[in-house]
């Protein structure tokens, strides 16, 4: 079936040291989203992409969609320890009844 | 406006019980999915209910159910329940669709023993 897979699985990095985690669908998506769940806490939505090739800035976060729109990036600039959690990247189902995750990549910073 | 609520957030149960879980949606918001999470599978689809109706399921076995009632809010069932039901139970809620931006309560952590 249709799969989102996402690397790294963990990454951890100093403080000030860049960030990206990579997300892959099996087939091509309509629109990719991305969460960041804290430790303890639940997912909460970051951005979504929409466009073959779009790419959108939210301060030291970059997200890109790739032109085939089967996969995607989180590049975040000069970490810090606020930026720790799990980033998820999910896309629609190929039959539009759910969102399917990836596992996440999950993100420690040591300062 | 006030995000999506659950209860309870912590709930220890046995194997063979059976578990009823809460979710009231942001205000306006029509479609509620719940989600199972877990460390090994990562974040599962167990369904989305709009407008009182179950529309789209995900794959998990009939032992799950929910329902919707007329002003949104949203329960959750699970019946005889077994150790890998442990998981974190988490409710969204979206405007109209769920494959677009869904909002996250803070969940349910289940323990089964």
């Amino acid at each position: 079936g249709q799969q989102v897979m996402q690397i790294p699985q963990y990454q951890h990095v100093q403080e000030g040291e860049d960030f990206t985690t990579y997300c892959n669908s099996s087939t091509t998506l309509s629109n990719i989203q991305w969460y960041k769940q804290r430790p303890g806490g639940h997912p909460v939505f970051l951005i979504q992409l929409v466009k073959s090739g779009e790419v959108k800035k939210q301060k030291r976060l970059t997200f890109q969609f790739g032109e085939a729109k089967k996969n995607s990036s989180l590049h975040i600039t000069a970490t810090q320890t606020t930026d720790v959690g799990t980033y998820f990247c999910a896309g629609p189902g190929q039959a539009g009844t759910a969102l399917i995750f990836g596992k996440g990549t999950t993100l420690s910073v040591s300062s | 406006k006030a995000g999506v609520t659950q209860t309870p957030r912590y709930l220890i149960k046995t194997r063979g019980q059976q578990v009823t879980l809460s979710c009231s949606p942001i205000s306006g918001h029509r479609s509620v999915s719940w989600y199972q999470q877990t460390p090994g599978q990562g974040l599962q689809f167990l369904f989305e209910y709009f407008s009182e109706t179950q529309r789209n399921k995900g794959n998990f076995p009939g032992r799950f159910s929910g329902r919707q009632f007329s002003n949104s809010r949203s329960e959750m069932n699970v019946s005889t329940l077994e150790l890998g039901d442990s998981a974190l139970y988490l409710c969204a809620s979206s405007l109209e669709s769920n494959v677009n931006e869904q909002f996250f309560g803070p969940g349910t952590r289940l323990t089964v023993l």
